[in-house]
């Protein structure tokens, strides 16, 4: 079965820009989470998506929004673009296992702003 | 606020050696427990996760888990070169049942 997949790899974008990640879940999994990681940290929890609902969201701003397709596919936005927004954004694919969530991430999506 | 604490390293061991890694959390209601391990430049990667106190053992790796002190680790033996990464600890926020809250990572490296 194929992994969790993230569109595009990398991107650069300018200050003020706007940004749409693309974000497709392992076969089966309805629940899709959405992590910003900043180099030297660990990832920091952006949003959680299941059955097309939010069920969580980190301390973000309102800049960043996200949705989640029929499909299970995701998408996160982030408007008005600020420098510290550059970091690795990651998505992950879950299901339920006695009462816990295991996680996979997909391989990232790099953004730069200049 | 939900912390993971953990050794930012770099923890340095001989190839061959046992490699040990800790990690601490503040939230007593968490009942989850990841290990995730990055490769630089790479996405975490789920390697083990553990729920109830006591050692979980997967090929040469080993997670233990201590709840009443608030404390899990991750046992690495016979270490080798390719294990060479940053280990992250994941805990689940209880509030959130899918959302991690992750350490800042340790820095492994193993020496040949």
């Amino acid at each position: 079965d194929a992994g969790v997949t993230q569109s595009p790899t990398h991107l650069i974008k300018t200050r003020g820009q706007q940004v749409t990640l693309r974000c497709s879940p392992i076969s089966g999994h309805k629940s899709v989470s959405w992590y910003q990681q900043v180099l030297g940290q660990g990832p920091q929890f952006i949003f959680q998506y299941y059955e097309k609902e939010e069920r969580g969201r980190g301390n973000f701003p309102d800049r960043f929004s996200a949705r989640q397709f029929p499909n299970y596919s995701s998408e996160l936005n982030v408007n008005a673009l600020l420098l510290g927004d550059s970091a690795l954004y990651l998505c992950a694919s879950s299901f339920r296992v006695r009462g816990s969530y295991e996680q996979y991430f997909g391989p990232g999506t790099r953004l730069t702003v200049t | 606020q939900k912390e993971v604490e953990q050794n930012s390293g770099p923890l340095s061991v001989p190839e061959g050696a046992i490699a040990s890694l800790n990690c601490t959390y503040s939230d007593r209601g968490s009942q989850s427990f990841f290990w995730y391990r990055q490769y630089s430049g790479k996405s975490p990667e789920l390697i083990m996760f553990i729920y109830s106190n006591g050692d979980k053992e997967d090929g040469r790796f080993t997670a233990q888990l201590n709840k009443a002190s608030q404390y899990v680790s991750l046992l690495i033996r016979d270490s080798q070169p390719s294990d060479s990464a940053t280990y992250l600890c994941a805990v689940n926020d209880p509030e959130y049942g899918n959302k991690l809250v992750f350490g800042a990572g340790t820095i492994l490296r193993v020496k040949s």
